[in-house]
């Protein structure tokens, strides 16, 4: 069974530090690996993905992430984190396939990014 | 948040009413997903809908009843709720299947949210 690890519930960072969102995930076969980021009361929102190709992959408000295969990561990152970050972070994983049927889309507990002015 | 409506933004029932939770995706997606978000609590998936046909049941108790009547809507009938029963109802909608030269990476794009709190 396929499944989606954030080690951290909670994740504090001094504005304009790097920030690191961790994630590891386990599924047959190659990922597709999701970030989203959820505001208070709000729904989720994607940041970014992977599904083949380069390693790191760039997002929407200046996140990244490294996809890690021989470790199976895919920590979220920013190079200077702002106020605004503030938020609650889910990774999601599924099965790669080109072969149609359904695929089934885990997603993590959530980490809460905490931003200190 | 455009792309994937939900109505009511609140709702406050009791626990005899019958209501009724409302999602459109204006993305031409062919998937649709309710999920329930408590607080301290993972995302629970309840219910997908692929193609109009349900893939998903988790075990969802019969007091919630899905309906999609076609690729753009996806309506969450609810009724005899429990206290428990409070959480932020949130739907998503996503491209599951794509053509073989072109495959479908399956990103899901959320609506807002319909707070639900059973009194």
């Amino acid at each position: 069974a396929q499944s989606v690890a954030q080690p951290e519930d909670q994740v504090n960072v001094a504005e304009g530090n790097p920030l690191t969102v961790k994630c590891t995930y386990s599924v047959s076969g190659n990922p597709y690996l999701f970030w989203y980021v959820q505001y208070p009361n709000r729904g989720l929102q994607f940041l970014l993905k992977y599904i083949t190709g380069d390693n790191l992959v760039k997002g929407s408000y200046g996140f990244e992430a490294e996809f890690n295969k021989s470790q199976t990561s895919f920590h979220l990152k920013k190079p200077s984190a702002l106020v605004s970050d503030s938020a609650l972070y889910f990774c999601a994983v599924r099965a790669g396939s080109n072969s149609g049927g359904y695929q089934k889309v885990t997603f993590g507990t959530g980490t809460k990014l905490q931003v200190i002015p | 948040e455009t792309g994937v409506t939900q109505t009511p933004r609140h709702l406050v029932m009791g626990m005899t009413n019958k209501k009724s939770l409302k999602c459109e995706q204006h993305l031409g997606h062919n998937a649709m997903y309710w999920y329930k978000q408590s607080a301290k609590k993972p995302l629970e998936l309840m219910f997908v809908y692929s193609l109009e046909e349900r893939v998903e049941n988790n075990s969802v108790p019969s007091r919630f009843s899905p309906e999609c009547p076609n690729s753009s809507h996806l309506f969450l009938h609810l009724h005899t709720l429990q206290p428990e029963d409070s959480a932020l109802y949130l739907c998503a909608s996503s491209q599951k299947f794509g053509l073989a030269e072109n495959p479908s990476t399956d990103t899901q794009y959320f609506g807002p949210g319909t707070r639900l709190t059973v009194l």
